[in-house]
């Protein structure tokens, strides 16, 4: 399984563009990377997924580097509201016509006013 | 619109009792699972199904069982607590296998 590797914690401020790292170097050619963000003790939320092209949606920005080893989720401007967990993971093929999606640890993110 | 609703969102069991939580969605979405997070930990998978009639085990099936009648309803059965089963439950649903998740607000449940 492609693993993905992301910092415990990052601290940004209010206002200033968040750039959230994460390594997924075993990542295969047809495997996509998704985010996901976790604001205490709600469910997980969708932010963004992509295969090589970057992304952008209403949330976020998500970079994929050209060997696609690594990946930059892009907050542009951080509100106290964006203070979550965020979850880097790859899309890995489990048989058939099935995915699986592992959640790790992911990066606690905490934006200071 | 109510998305994928999950109840109780609260449950405080004894040793050997057993408890449905449940989990519905609305969104005709045909896989849905179940998820435990524990302090500290990332998510891990319990059951899923890809379908009405279609089960299958995650990372940490031991001591839950599952059933998908409907497209819409998906229970985790706890047949015989266990205080190892003290953990937040998630339930979520997309519309196929490997699309983004739709995530329930979860189910604290303590087992003393």
């Amino acid at each position: 399984d492609a693993k993905t590797t992301q910092p415990p914690s990052m601290d940004c401020a209010e206002g200033r563009a968040a750039n959230l790292p994460c390594n997924h170097s075993t990542i295969s050619g047809n495997e996509y990377v998704y985010w996901y963000r976790q604001i205490h003790s709600q469910g997980p939320q969708y932010i963004i997924h992509g295969l090589k092209n970057n992304e952008t949606n209403e949330m976020a920005s998500l970079i994929i580097t050209e060997d696609r080893k690594s990946s930059t989720l892009i907050l542009p401007h951080a509100t106290l509201r964006d203070t979550a967990v965020y979850y880097c993971i790859v899309r890995v093929a489990s048989g058939g016509s099935n995915y699986k999606l592992t959640f790790g640890k992911g990066t606690l993110l905490t934006v200071n006013p | 619109n109510a998305g994928v609703t999950q109840t109780p969102k609260f449950q405080v069991l004894k040793t050997g009792q057993s408890m449905t939580l449940q989990c519905a969605q609305d969104m005709n979405h045909e896989y849905m699972s179940w998820y435990r997070q524990d302090p500290g930990m990332g998510l891990r998978l319990i059951h899923y199904s890809v379908g009405a009639g279609i089960t299958d085990q995650g990372e940490v099936p031991n001591g839950y069982n599952v059933s998908r009648s409907t497209t819409e309803d998906f229970p985790l059965r706890l047949l015989s607590a266990a205080p190892s089963q003290t953990s937040v439950y998630f339930c979520a649903s997309s519309y196929s296998t490997g699309e983004k998740l739709f995530f329930g607000s979860g189910t604290q449940l303590s087992v003393l």
